[in-house]
């Protein structure tokens, strides 16, 4: 099985202040491409996820640059710079591994 | 607008079958590659499967492997998946995605969903 652990589960965040969620893979998620394989996913209270980041680090179109994805490998960084009340909501990375795709738990991410 | 819309989903016995559609509009069907997710109430999301965009690449995650198809029809700009053997286990909203044109296993656009219940 190829795990993807993401941390922390729960986060509370103050306006204004950052936070950032971790994802791990088991396996490497670099292609021979140059490609990490590994997207960030947000999936707001009543509705569908919606696309952040994809290839490890490239900003979705409209998604604010206050998103930012990091990392190479097996390790992942979600940061979110000055979190504003709107950012509520489950935080999901997926990786890509022997041709099929899977979810991390998800972090919950709350307003102080 | 890009627009993805899923039907077919409501109540079904364990051990029956039940076909979901997605109907797509807003771009080129034929260019990308479709995917299925889930979600069970109240739990994370889960990858269900995807189908390439000329349909000749399909692969599925392990808990549906062999029970769920995933089909498309580029003429009529729609993708189905086919369940058999449903548990009550595959309770879940089931969400349609579009696969990111640069990166296929991406999904970047996510239809509204629809309910399947299986009791």
């Amino acid at each position: 099985d190829f795990v993807l652990t993401q941390s922390p589960l729960s986060l509370s965040v103050t306006p204004g202040e950052s936070a950032s969620i971790s994802c791990r893979s088991s396996q490497s998620l670099l292609h021979t491409n140059g490609y990490n394989y590994l997207d960030w996913y947000l999936q707001k209270p009543g509705q569908s996820p919606q696309l952040l980041i994809f290839l490890g680090s490239s900003r979705a179109p409209g998604v604010p640059d206050r998103f930012s994805g990091s990392g190479s490998g097996t390790d992942f960084t979600l940061k979110i710079s000055r979190v504003e009340a709107e950012d509520v909501g489950v935080y999901y990375c997926m990786q890509v591994q022997q041709r099929m795709c899977s979810f991390g738990r998800g972090t919950k991410l709350e307003i102080k | 607008q890009v627009q993805l819309v899923e039907s077919g989903g409501g109540v079904v016995q364990p051990g029956r079958s039940l076909r979901l559609s997605c109907v797509v509009s807003g771009f080129t069907f034929s260019s990308h590659a479709m995917h299925w997710a889930r979600q069970a109430p109240g739990k994370g999301l889960e990858w269900v499967g995807a189908i390439w965009d000329d349909g000749n690449f399909k692969t599925y995650g392990d808990s549906v492997k062999g029970r769920f198809t995933i089909s498309r029809d580029n003429s009529k700009n729609t993708v189905y998946l086919q369940m058999d053997s449903l548990r009550a286990e595959d309770s879940a909203v089931y969400y349609c995605a579009r696969g990111l044109y640069m990166s296929a296993w991406t999904m970047d656009v996510w239809g509204q969903g629809t309910t399947v219940t299986v009791s």
